[in-house]
C-alpha cells in the first residue's frame, strides 16, 4: 500500500515569509512528484512537478526532492495572502505508471 | 478553450440507486481519469482511460465503472449507491497517461 504523508496543518506564515510545505512517501521505487493547490471548493491544480533529485524552481514556487530519503517539499517565496489554500503532494509509481497517490493535503494560511 | 468540463454539478441520489457523471476532457486531450476526494482527504484515483482503453484502476468495488468515448469524453457509472459513496468526483484531463494535469470543477455527489 503505498502512502503519501502530509501534516494537514493549518501552517500559518505572515506575509512576505517562505512557506515550507513537506511530504514523505513510502515506496522507494516512485518516480514522479507533484504539487497541486486546491482551494476551498473548487478543484486541485497542478503547479509544480519534479522527477530529478535536486531542486526545481518556477517563480516564487521551488520544489525539492530527495529520493534518499523518501521526500519531497515545495518552498513558497514571497507568501502572499492569495496563497492560502490546501496543497496536495502526489507521488506517482513506477514502471511508467504515472497514476499518482495523493497525500491529504496541507492548509496554508498565509496572513496579512 | 474550454477548459475540462464535467456534469452535473451537483447530484443528490437515495440508497441504492444508480449514478453517471459525464467529462469532457481538453481539446486534444486523449487521457482522462476519475477521482474521488472526500472531505478533508486527497483525491483517490479510481479509473484512468487513454485512447478509449482502460490503462488504471484504483481499489474501487465493482459498483464503479467507467468508459471512454471515441471522442475522448467519459462517464463515470456507480451502481448500488451507498451513504459513503457521497464526495467529490474530479475528472482530469491530459495529453498522455502522466499525472492529472487539468482537473474540472467536480460533482458534488450526495448519497442519503
Amino acid at each position: 500500500q503505498k502512502e503519501v504523508e502530509q501534516n494537514s496543518g493549518p501552517l500559518s506564515v505572515p506575509e512576505g515569509a517562505i512557506a515550507s510545505l513537506n511530504c514523505t512517501y513510502s515506496d522507494r521505487g516512485s518516480q514522479s512528484f507533484f504539487w497541486y493547490r486546491q482551494y476551498s471548493g473548487k478543484s486541485p491544480e497542478l503547479i509544480m512537478f519534479i522527477y530529478s533529485n535536486g531542486d526545481k524552481e518556477d517563480g516564487r514556487f521551488t520544489a525539492q526532492l530527495n529520493k534518499a530519503s523518501q521526500y519531497v517539499s515545495l518552498l513558497i517565496r514571497d507568501s502572499q495572502p492569495s496563497d492560502s489554500a490546501t496543497y496536495l503532494c502526489a507521488v506517482g509509481g513506477r514502471g511508467g505508471s504515472y497514476i499518482p497517490t495523493f497525500g491529504r493535503g496541507t492548509s496554508l494560511i498565509v496572513h496579512p | 478553450d474550454a477548459g475540462v468540463t464535467q456534469s452535473p454539478t451537483h447530484l443528490i441520489k437515495t440508497r441504492g440507486q444508480q449514478v453517471t457523471l459525464r467529462c469532457s476532457p481538453i481539446s486534444g486531450h486523449k487521457s482522462v481519469s476519475w477521482y474521488q476526494q472526500v472531505l478533508g482527504q486527497g483525491p483517490q484515483f479510481i479509473f484512468q482511460y487513454y485512447e478509449k482503453e482502460e490503462r488504471g484502476r484504483g481499489n474501487f468495488p465493482d459498483r464503479f465503472s467507467a468508459r471512454q468515448f471515441p471522442n475522448y469524453s467519459s462517464e463515470l457509472n456507480v451502481n448500488a449507491l451507498l451513504l459513503g459513496d457521497s464526495a467529490l468526483y474530479l475528472c482530469a484531463s491530459s495529453l498522455d497517461t502522466v499525472a492529472p494535469a487539468f482537473f474540472g470543477q467536480g460533482t458534488r455527489l450526495t448519497v442519503v
